[in-house]
């Protein structure tokens, strides 16, 4: 059974830090490409970053390029998303999804349950 | 940017009753066009990819089609656990774009 597993959610000020870990398990991690997916509480989904089965192909989207960056560990089946600089506009729950494929443009499909990434003073 | 637009934005519809939801987009995706299913407080779930293929263990009664920029999500017989939301989502190119979401709601 495919499970994805978020943490690192919290509060954090405007200006500040966070970094998301989506942990997987039941597929074989290193074959897939994963992607991130945030969602402001009772509003539509927006896709965030994207990541090969390598590693070697980063995508972002041009609301956090150059603020956040997508890394995985496939020796630990472990997805990351650091986000520096963080803003207001950046709160939402955030999901990590495993894609069909292992090279860019798939569908998701599977979805961990998210963390919730709240950006105030 | 590829925009989806999905419509209406809200259906009220009684069980058992037929639905056809629409999404629409800006320009071409082929076939390259999912369709998901969120209910509250849960992640989103896979239902159709490549338009019109369903995900394992869909029933039948839960249908998808289209091509190009024009793409539907029919539900034949609308049982209690199909009430949630929608959202249609292309992976023709990057970045990759959700509809607005359509809310299915029990009349």
């Amino acid at each position: 059974e495919v499970q994805l597993l978020e943490s690192g959610g919290a509060l954090v000020q405007p200006g500040g830090s966070l970094r998301l870990s989506c942990a997987a398990s039941g597929f074989s991690f290193s074959n897939y490409a994963m992607t991130w997916v945030r969602q402001v509480p009772g509003k539509g989904l927006e896709w965030v970053a994207e990541i090969s089965a390598t590693g070697y192909s980063l995508y972002y989207a041009d609301s956090v390029k150059g603020r956040f960056t997508i890394s995985r560990d496939n020796s630990d089946n472990t997805l990351h998303l650091q986000m520096n600089s963080l803003r207001v506009e950046d709160t939402a729950i955030y999901y990590c999804a495993k894609e069909f494929g292992g090279v860019a443009l798939n569908y998701f499909d599977y979805w961990g349950q998210g963390t919730l990434v709240t950006v105030s003073s | 940017e590829i925009v989806m637009t999905q419509s209406p934005a809200t259906l009220s519809m009684s069980p058992g009753e037929g639905v056809t939801l629409s999404c629409g987009t800006s320009e071409s995706v082929g076939t390259n066009l999912a369709w998901y299913q969120q209910k509250p407080g849960q992640a989103p779930r896979l239902l159709i990819s490549t338009a019109s293929v369903r995900a394992a263990g869909l029933p039948a009664r839960i249908s998808g089609s289209g091509f190009g920029t024009e793409f539907a999500l029919t539900i034949s017989s609308l049982q209690s656990e199909d009430f949630a939301v929608y959202y249609c989502q292309q992976y023709q190119e990057w970045p990759y774009t959700f509809g607005q979401g359509t809310k299915l709601e029990i009349k």
